[in-house]
């Protein structure tokens, strides 16, 4: 069975600052990733996904993700974090049975002025 | 424009009452899926759909309830019979592209008082 790791609960940052969000997943088949975000009382919103090719896949509002099959690892990065990037954010992963999507457990980004 | 809505944004009930939440897709998906989402738990999957007149558990069915009557809709019933039924509930679908990508709803909060 797969799962998705994602290690704390919460990030802070600085605007203008690097974000990095980690993500690790265990999955004994080929897996597909993605990055959700979702604002407060709101439906998650993709962000980004891996399929297959490329594995440094760009997605919206600057962010970006490098898929690293040795490191089992999908973490998500933005050069320059912005107070609207204020946000939870999931990594999912699927690829199993029955089309269902994996999530981890979400991480809640700060960003202070 | 297509999307997947959700209705009512936000429903109170009273304990031992039956509620209904709606799901409605206008993007052709065939799969659709039921998720409760807590505080620090991420997302739980409740019931999905993968075809009209089918429909399977997920982790967390008990005390709920669907049907897939019509492709493009995929009504959640919360019964007296779940113990602790207030959460937000997002409904999402996907297409048959393979790779498993869920877009989702804009979920609505559910208050059992």
């Amino acid at each position: 069975a797969q799962s998705v790791t994602q290690l704390g609960s919460h990030v802070s940052v600085s605007e203008g600052a690097l974000v990095l969000l980690r993500c690790n997943y265990s999955s004994s088949v080929p897996p597909y990733l993605f990055w959700y975000v979702q604002y407060p009382n709101q439906g998650l919103q993709l962000l980004l996904k891996y399929t297959t090719g490329a594995t440094l896949v760009k997605g919206i509002n600057g962010f970006e993700a490098e898929f690293k099959k040795s490191e089992t690892s999908f973490h998500l990065t933005k050069p320059s974090a912005h107070m609207s990037d204020a946000a939870e954010y999931f990594c999912a992963a699927g690829g199993g049975a029955n089309s269902k999507l994996t999530f981890g457990k979400g991480i809640t980004l700060s960003v202070r002025p | 424009d297509g999307g997947i809505t959700q209705s009512p944004k936000y429903l109170f009930r009273k304990e031992g009452q039956n509620v209904t939440l709606s799901c409605e897709q206008n993007l052709n998906h065939d799969a659709m899926y039921w998720y409760r989402q807590d505080p620090g738990q991420g997302l739980r999957l409740i019931y999905y759909s993968q075809i009209v007149n089918d429909f399977q558990k997920g982790d967390i069915a008990e005390g709920y309830s669907v049907s897939r009557e019509k492709k493009e809709s995929f009504p959640l019933t919360v019964t007296s019979a779940q113990k602790n039924p207030t959460a937000f509930y997002l409904c999402a679908s996907s297409n048959s592209d393979g790779t498993d990508t869920q877009y989702f709803g804009p979920g609505t909060r559910l208050t059992v008082l």
